[in-house]
């Protein structure tokens, strides 16, 4: 199995509805974070979350929310999709080393989920 | 958190080395230097960092500039799994690694 999993990992929907991507992970890792990559742009940072009471925006945070239900568990919601959000979503983890500090961290990824808005 | 700059793309001969620079010229004292690569259809994957001195581990070299204003990501045989998007990274102490669009390597035989 994936150490991260994002469900689902294809998603078509209408303007106007409320989508939700799924990511769990068994890394153990503290740190979780939401992507979004568009054609050209390279990938944006939605939100963040260093641990379960923990929630950052990031770069494009308008449009979407998060929760953090477990360590193990992070969550981004649409509540009105529309197509500009039509993109590839990747969740990630990370946990801070043992050296290095914060800068040090390493992600992995889950394989992403292709939302589709129409 | 710094910027980088890395040309759009880049060609390699199969089992050639492949050397690709990025430049990263407003870096601080703490920033780590990253490297990850995006096989087509898969999210990023790790391939190495480094602080200030030069790296080695299985899948590539890192070689740190001594002012640490550029690097280069050495693939020392290039296959045609290489082919990728690579991105370079300049980390922050707030662990958040902004991803550009990155330099993608195309292999051939």
């Amino acid at each position: 199995d994936a150490d991260v999993t994002q469900t689902p990992r294809n998603r078509i929907t209408k303007t106007g509805k409320r989508i939700m991507l799924e990511c769990s992970q068994t890394k153990g890792h503290d740190r979780m974070y939401w992507y979004r990559q568009d054609p050209g742009l390279g990938l944006r940072l939605i939100y963040y979350s260093f641990d379960v009471k923990d929630i950052n925006k990031g770069e494009i945070s308008d449009g979407y929310s998060v929760s953090r239900q477990a360590q193990a568990k992070f969550s981004l919601s649409l509540e009105s999709a529309i197509p500009n959000q039509t993109a590839l979503y990747f969740c990630a983890t990370s946990a801070v080393t043992g050296t290095g500090g914060a800068g040090a961290n390493v992600l992995t990824f889950g394989a992403g989920s292709r939302l589709t808005v129409l | 958190d710094a910027k980088t700059t890395q040309p759009n793309s880049m060609e390699s001969n199969e089992e050639e080395p492949v050397h690709l620079p990025c430049n990263h010229s407003t870096i601080s004292g703490t920033d780590y230097i990253h490297w990850y690569r995006q096989l087509p259809s898969q999210g990023p994957e790790y391939v190495i960092h480094g602080l200030t001195s030069n790296v080695n581990n299985r899948m590539a070299s890192l070689a740190i500039a001594e002012d640490r204003k550029s690097s280069t990501l050495i693939l020392h045989r290039a296959t045609l799994r290489d082919a990728a998007v690579y991105y370079c990274i300049v980390a922050g102490t707030a662990s958040k690694l902004t991803f550009g669009t990155g330099t993608r390597l195309q292999v051939t035989l």
